[in-house]
């Protein structure tokens, strides 16, 4: 059974600070997406990667990057916080691009 | 890029019935629709999905279809039951770009 797990379900930051996401797949899948979920925005891709070190912005990258060192840890990283990133934030898998997708449990973030 | 519409954005229905969630898309490349459930508090999950090759596919109470000509594809539940009270997310992707993009949601309730 896939796993996909993320490092905090809540995260309460200050405006400013860094702050870092990590999402961990055990299945050797090629394929890793961050999103954040706004109530009424659906799942918004913030960024994705297809290969160790390979990453592609996805349709909101502004005020993010991401890290992409091991086939099974993929990060997100808000370089300064800004409270309008306060959301839900969603990691997901996959192993090819015509193929499901596997996602975490999310991440919570405050920031004040 | 793509751009996917779902509707309605929430719908209420009694228990037994039937409930449709409609989905278009732009990019006529695209050649996968997954279709995933989220459960209050949970990670959403996929419970359907088709290809372009395919008019319609079917896995006990769900179903759903493809229109490419018109780029619209529809999820149907039929004798609808409490435990299907979820947001539904329909996507579209494209193998060659490896992604794919999210309808906003629709939150189902079914009414006991």
């Amino acid at each position: 059974d896939v796993k996909v797990t993320q490092s905090s379900r809540y995260l309460v930051k200050r405006t400013g600070e860094k702050v870092f996401l990590e999402c961990v797949q055990d299945m050797d899948h090629e394929n890793m997406f961050w999103y954040r979920q706004d109530p009424g925005l659906g799942l918004r891709l913030i960024y994705f990667s297809y290969d160790v070190k390979m990453k592609e912005k996805g349709d909101i990258p502004e005020g993010y990057s991401v890290s992409r060192e091991k086939k099974e840890r993929f990060s997100l990283i808000l370089e300064s916080a800004s409270t309008n990133q306060t959301s839900m934030y969603l990691c997901a898998s996959q192993i090819g691009g015509q193929e499901t997708q596997y996602f975490g449990p999310g991440t919570r973030l405050l920031v004040l | 890029g793509e751009n996917v519409e779902q509707h309605p954005s929430t719908l209420s229905v009694q228990e037994g019935d039937s409930a449709v969630i409609k989905c278009t898309y732009s990019d006529s490349a695209s050649n996968y629709f997954p279709w995933y459930k989220q459960e209050l508090g949970k990670r959403p999950q996929l419970i359907i999905d088709i290809r372009s090759n395919v008019g319609e596919k079917k896995d006990q109470r769900i179903a759903v279809t493809l229109n490419k000509t018109a780029k619209h594809f529809s999820l149907h539940i039929t004798e609808t039951q409490p435990e299907d009270s979820a947001v539904y997310f329909c996507a579209a992707g494209n193998t060659n770009a490896g992604k794919s993009t999210f309808g906003d949601g629709t939150t189902l309730t079914v009414k006991p």
